[in-house]
């Protein structure tokens, strides 16, 4: 059971925008830096962002990410493809003291 | 570059013991902690725990608490995770990732390896 809260699935035509919410509360992502990570299916997860909004080197500006509160957003403009993925945020519980993914999104290229 | 390699799909019997292995390369193994995360079929990642390889120190999920132990050998760079009293449930993708932390109340996982399929069956 997670304390992060994503939407299940959310769908757009190629070349079009995408945000993806994740929901906590004050001992998660309001105290903590979130991340954000890629899995293809069959594949391991890959980190996308990091400290709410840094993009490791090689993720290209199309992924943005912004945190506000207790809730953070992904956005994924120009889609493609290639990004139809399931999509997790994930941060640290300072009451739990355990990370916790969000519950996952399925992103569908229309 | 950073890899981290893990060992191959196991098959255990309920109530037995799995113990996976993560090698590290193309960094310090010392620089950084191990988690461990895992994925059953259909679902989505689950977190199990850390251990840093300098203190040794482990922190653990509480549903996994008595039940997982997390090790290393830093001669060769190379981590463990010993999942005991296992059940069908436990069946998933086992994956070990490289704990990283920055600016304070921070912490990611940059770099993970490719997954380890357990399978627990009678």
């Amino acid at each position: 059971q997670s304390v992060l809260t994503q939407p299940p699935s959310v769908s757009a035509a190629p070349g079009q925008k995408v945000t993806i919410s994740c929901s906590g509360s004050s001992s998660n992502i309001g105290n903590y830096f979130v991340s954000w990570y890629q899995q293809v299916p069959g594949r391991a997860p890959k980190l996308l962002i990091y400290e709410d909004d840094k993009r490791p080197s090689g993720i290209p500006d199309r992924f943005s990410a912004s945190k506000s509160g207790t809730s953070a957003t992904l956005g994924i403009t120009g889609l493609q493809t290639g990004d139809e993925a399931d999509y997790y945020c994930g941060t640290w519980d300072t009451s739990l003291r355990e990370f916790f993914f969000g519950t996952g999104t399925e992103v569908t290229v229309l | 570059q950073v890899q981290l390699v893990q060992s191959g799909a196991e098959v255990k019997k309920p109530g037995a013991s799995v113990k996976v292995s993560c090698k590290a390369s193309g960094y310090p193994f010392t620089s950084y902690d191990i988690n461990w995360v895992r994925q059953a079929t259909g679902q989505g990642l689950e977190w199990l725990g850390w251990m840093n390889p300098i203190s040794f120190n482990t922190g653990y999920a509480q549903k996994f608490q008595g039940r997982v132990t997390m090790t290393m050998d830093t001669s060769i760079g190379t981590a463990y995770m010993d999942l005991s009293s296992l059940r069908s449930d436990d069946t998933a993708v086992y994956y070990c990732a490289r704990g990283n932390s920055g600016l304070g109340r921070d912490y990611y996982f940059d770099s993970w390896g490719q997954g380890t399929l357990v399978t627990v069956s009678s």
